[in-house]
């Protein structure tokens, strides 16, 4: 089956502690991005990536980082400088930047401990 | 600032009843309107979009509005069924790089 796969479906992290989001596709898509869901809000955009190796901020990067070294593959890094990392992180693809519709994968749940 | 409003945040009808969200934009040079559902625990899925050149979409018991001067878009969803229980978004697009989301409707339906 295509799709997008993100590991693990929990994740906790302790303090100080940098911790790496798993975000795989087989869609032969260019372009991922990495949105974070709080409660009672919409998504917002944290990085996306047009094509391997380049990829741009969103709306609420500071905290993050992010790699593409592979089509298949868009890990996001929440480091010790995000303060408030207790999120839903769901991670989408498109088939090239520009095109709307968005795929999104089951998402991971990040708590602090 | 670019901004969507979704109303009402939660929405709890009779089965075989129809449903309303509606949601404002501010960007007028949106012209891309997606709709996704998202169940519990998943990830969200488009359910149905429009393009700024058409007013209304239909599929099968779901269907899109959109009024451009008023900067407003509704999703309607008839015949209400238990699987349609999920939390839906709206969303604008202003340009090929940006897609805002709504804050979501949680949409519960009574048997």
């Amino acid at each position: 089956d295509g799709g997008i796969t993100q590991s693990p479906k929990y994740l906790f992290r302790k303090e100080g502690q940098n911790v790496t989001l798993s975000c795989e596709q087989n869609l032969n898509h260019d372009a991922m991005y990495w949105y974070r869901q709080d409660p009672g809000q919409g998504l917002r955009l944290i990085y996306y990536s047009q094509i391997v190796n380049d990829f741009q901020k969103g709306d609420i990067a500071e905290g993050y980082s992010v790699s593409r070294e592979k089509k298949e593959s868009f890990p996001l890094t929440v480091t010790s400088a995000q303060k408030n990392p207790t999120a839903f992180y769901l991670c989408a693809s498109s088939i090239r930047q520009g095109n709307e519709k968005l795929f999104f994968g089951s998402g991971t749940q990040l708590s602090v401990l | 600032g670019e901004n969507v409003e979704q109303h009402p945040s939660t929405l709890s009808v009779q089965e075989g009843d129809s449903a309303v969200i509606k949601c404002t934009y501010s960007d007028s040079a949106s012209n891309y309107f997606p709709w996704y559902k998202q169940e519990l625990g998943k990830g969200p899925q488009l359910i149905i979009d429009i393009r700024s050149n058409v007013g209304e979409k239909k599929d099968q018991r779901i269907a899109v509005t959109l009024n451009k001067t008023a900067k407003h878009f509704s999703l309607h969803i008839t015949e209400t069924q238990p699987e349609d229980s999920a939390v839906y978004f709206c969303a604008a697009s202003p340009s090929a790089s940006k897609i805002i989301f709504g804050s979501g409707t949680r949409l519960s339906i009574r048997p």
